[in-house]
């Protein structure tokens, strides 16, 4: 079965400071990957797929198949980065799509 | 255009009542799911739908109800709503091409509904 996980729950960094939200997916074939953010009270937005390869303010994720990972970064996180991140799988060409339990990224002053 | 929408914002209701979650979009977007959220569970995929006239149960699916006349609209119905089925349900749609560049769900703004 299709799986995603996110080991994180909550992940507190300081302003400035690098981040990494981790995320490892079970699945067989070959999926797309996706990173959702959700901003408090907002609904969820699509942040980054890999299949663009593209930086969206700032995060990037790189898929690493042997590893089953695609995890986001940052270099220097910001105030407003502070949010809720799903990542997210699909595998039969956007028919649906299998979540993460997501991570709470807290960034302090 | 105005997206995803989703009505209504907040729901409270009695366990044992009925009630439709309604939702729309404007992007002729073939595909459309329907998702709840509950802390620490993340998005668990309720119904969806890869067109007009075609639904399919996804991950939870138990207690609710889904049609699809038209590709516009894909309401979800609870049938006898309770207190487990209280969570915030998101409606999404996305294109449904054959294109990657296409992929990635378009979401409503969500309907928070508590049952008592």
């Amino acid at each position: 079965a299709q799986r995603v996980t996110q080991p994180e729950k909550l992940l507190s960094v300081f302003k400035g400071a690098p981040v990494e939200l981790k995320c490892n997916y079970s699945y067989s074939g070959s999926p797309e990957l996706f990173w959702y953010v959700q901003y408090s009270r907002q609904r969820l937005q699509l942040l980054l797929r890999h299949i663009s390869r593209e930086s969206i303010k700032g995060f990037t994720a790189d898929l690493n198949k042997g590893e089953t990972s695609f995890h986001l970064k940052k270099p220097f996180a910001q105030e407003e980065d502070s949010a809720m991140y799903y990542c997210a799988l699909t595998f039969n060409y956007g028919q649906n799509f299998v979540f993460g339990p997501g991570t709470r990224l807290s960034v302090l002053p | 255009n105005a997206g995803v929408t989703q009505t209504p914002k907040f729901q409270v209701l009695k366990t044992g009542q009925s009630m439709t979650l309604q939702c729309a979009q404007d992007m002729n977007h073939e595909y459309m799911s329907w998702y709840r959220q509950d802390p620490g569970m993340g998005l668990r995929l309720i119904h969806y739908s890869v067109g007009a006239g075609i639904t399919d149960q996804g991950e939870v699916p138990n207690g609710y109800n889904v049609s699809r006349s038209t590709t516009e609209d894909f309401p979800l119905r609870l049938l006898s709503a309770a207190p487990s089925q209280t969570s915030v349900y998101f409606c999404a749609s996305s294109p449904g091409t054959g294109f990657f560049e296409d992929y990635g769900y378009t979401f409503g703004s969500g309907t928070r509904l508590t049952v008592v």
